[in-house]
């Protein structure tokens, strides 16, 4: 089991918009710990898509946003394509486990 | 333009060692916290290990503790891991990642990952 938790999957259609979530505990994302979402479609490496909570890399459209309180953080995608179609995990750190923790990845499928 | 490029992985009976290397290029690799994260087939992401720029400082999670060793080059650019006394469960692509600074921060550049496959 992963110490942050997502939902398994969302979907939705195209032009929709889609939330997904990321819980933590109070050792890491409720410690104050920055939240940071990857994309990863098939096949390929993650890629960083946000940091800091709600900064965008050069590059990532701005259909997509991040926010975070408490222990919960939360990536929207408004305008959903299908090229959206990918696993989506969030990733803390975590001060018991001195080290990087990620959450279990969530699938997002275009319908 | 950055290039995270892992190599080293193949396949190796449980209870055996390997050495996963990482050359990366296009930024100041000394000034950077290095990772390595990896993925079991159909699984999702799990943070393995982190070091800092000078090397001075290393991190594992609790499921390689005792067993992979970080370290980094930093006159050749490159972060390695040794992998020893391997197990099934240790079966996974293993990719290297630059942290955006310290090791509470993003990973912001990964490789393609090398794939590591722990079998008889």
């Amino acid at each position: 089991q992963s110490v942050v938790t997502q939902p398994p999957s969302v979907s939705g259609a195209p032009g929709q918009r889609v939330t997904i979530s990321c819980t933590g505990s109070s050792s890491n994302t409720g410690a104050g710990y920055d939240v940071h979402w990857y994309q990863q479609l098939p096949g390929t490496a993650p890629k960083l898509l946000m940091y800091g909570n709600n900064n965008r890399p050069s590059g990532v459209p701005d259909r997509f946003s991040g926010s975070k309180s408490g222990t919960s953080a939360s990536l929207a995608i408004s305008g959903l394509q299908a090229e959206d179609e990918a696993d989506y995990y969030c990733q803390s750190y975590d001060s018991s486990l001195s080290g990087s923790v990620f959450g279990g990845g969530t699938k997002l499928t275009v319908l | 333009e950055v290039q995270v490029v892992e190599s080293g992985g193949g396949l190796v009976q449980p209870g055996g060692s390997l050495r996963l290397s990482c050359e990366v290029s296009g930024f100041t690799f000394s000034s950077y916290a290095m990772s390595w994260v990896r993925q079991a087939p159909g699984k999702g992401l799990e943070w393995v290990s982190g070091i800092s720029g000078s090397g001075g400082s290393t991190y594992y999670a609790d499921s390689v503790k005792g067993r992979f060793t970080i370290s980094r080059d930093n006159s050749k650019n490159t972060l390695y891991l040794q992998m020893n006394s391997l197990r099934a469960e240790d079966t996974a692509a293993y990719y290297c990642a630059s942290y955006m600074t310290t090791v509470t921060t993003s990973f912001d550049c990964w490789g393609q990952g090398t794939l590591v496959t722990v079998s008889s």
